[in-house]
Parts: C-alpha cells; sequence; structure tokens
C-alpha cells in the first residue's frame, strides 16, 4: 500500500524567512509525485508534478526536488499569502489501475510579517 | 485551462434526505473523475473512481448505496448523498484527469452539513 508523510505538520515562518517541506514516501513504482496548495475552505490548486528522481521544477518562490524516497518543497523568502496547507500526494503504478493518488496529511504554512 | 467547477459550494440539509453534488469539467473532458471526503486538518481520503459511461469503483468501507455516483458524460459527474446523516457532514471534493502536464484537476469542494 502506498504511504505519504508530510513533515512538519505545522510550520510558522517570518516573513522572508527560507524553509522546506518535507515529504517521505512509499509506493509500488512512482507514476508520479505531486505538490498541491489548499486554502481554508477550497479544493487544492495543482504546483507540481515530478516522475524522477534528481527532478526538480520551479514557480516563483517554490522549488519542489524528488529522490527515491522523499520530496522537498522549498520555499525561498515566503511571503503572507504563501499562507496555506501544502499538500504531497503519490501515484503508483500497481494502485487503483494506476490512477490513485495517494495524499499525506499537509502542512500547514503560516507566513507572518 | 483544466478547470473543474463543482457545485454547491455549500449545502445544508436535513437528516434523512438526499444530497446531489455536481462536478464539471468545462475545458477539457475527463474520461476519470475521483471523489474525495477531507475531514478538518485531515488529509483527501478517495471515496470512489468514476469512469465515464461505466459504473464507478469504491474504496474499501465507502458504501456504494449511500454514496450514489454518475459519470453520464465526459464532463459531468455527480455524487448523490442518499438518507444522510450528520456523520456525512464533511467537505466533499472532487478531481478529473486531465488538462495540464497529466496532472489532476480539482474542484472546488463542497461543505456539506447535514442537520
Amino acid at each position: 500500500e502506498d504511504q505519504v508523510t508530510q513533515s512538519p505538520e505545522a510550520l510558522r515562518l517570518q516573513e522572508g524567512e527560507s524553509s522546506s517541506l518535507n515529504c517521505s514516501y512509499t509506493v509500488s513504482g512512482l507514476r508520479g509525485l505531486f505538490w498541491y496548495r489548499q486554502d481554508p475552505g477550497k479544493g487544492p490548486e495543482f504546483l507540481f508534478t515530478l516522475y524522477s528522481a534528481g527532478e526538480e521544477k520551479e514557480k516563483e518562490r517554490l522549488k519542489a526536488t524528488l529522490t527515491k524516497k522523499e520530496s522537498f518543497l522549498h520555499i525561498t523568502a515566503p511571503k503572507p499569502e504563501d499562507s496555506a496547507t501544502y499538500l504531497c500526494a503519490v501515484q503508483g503504478i500497481l494502485t487503483g489501475g494506476g490512477n490513485k493518488l495517494t495524499f499525506g496529511t499537509g502542512t500547514q504554512l503560516k507566513v507572518e510579517l | 485551462g483544466a478547470v473543474v467547477s463543482q457545485h454547491p459550494s455549500r449545502v445544508i440539509c436535513k437528516s434523512g434526505t438526499s444530497v446531489k453534488i455536481e462536478c464539471r469539467s468545462l475545458d477539457f473532458q475527463a474520461t476519470t473523475m475521483f471523489w474525495y471526503r477531507q475531514f478538518p486538518k485531515q488529509s483527501l481520503m478517495l471515496m470512489a473512481t468514476s469512469n465515464e459511461g461505466s459504473k464507478a469503483t469504491y474504496e474499501q468501507g465507502v458504501e456504494k448505496d449511500k454514496f450514489l455516483i454518475n459519470h453520464a458524460s465526459l464532463t459531468l459527474s455527480t455524487l448523490t448523498v442518499t438518507s444522510a446523516h450528520p456523520e456525512d457532514s464533511s467537505f466533499y471534493i472532487c478531481s478529473a484527469k486531465g488538462g495540464m502536464s497529466y496532472g489532476y484537476t480539482f474542484g472546488s469542494g463542497t461543505r456539506l452539513t447535514v442537520v
């Protein structure tokens, strides 16, 4: 069974204070690892998909990296508008016909002025 | 591109009644749609996977007679919560496979409160 563990559960940063969120996973053959942002009372918003170890993707202040066991979401010089819950999910080749996403419980990020 | 519209965003119903939630892919065709349930401060739990024109596949522990899923077209899937009870109160989110970057696009969610 695919498993995803995210840490920390909650993170409080000062504006401009860079940090990283961790997503550790076990999967039956990785088809893709996904990062989403979720605001309170909203559905997840797509950020990145990573497919293989060593891959990196960037978008504004966010950078996602992937190894064979974990992924990191690096946040550089965060702003208050980056406050949200960040979700990590994996898609395994053998799980649910290769379509099912397994989610972690998320990291709740709060960026303060 | 890749927009999924979910309605209603919020619904309150009486115990024993049924509620239908709609999920539409607006600018792409979604052969597969997914329904999730999310409790406060918890992750998304997959309830079922629906494929256009065929019966939905339910996850273990999800009552298929209580949570009726219909995927009648390539752009519309519906979830009907039948004979709702207060314990069915939750945040329900749909997702569609397709659109950008081989990704999964999510709807904005439906907050169901059963009183």
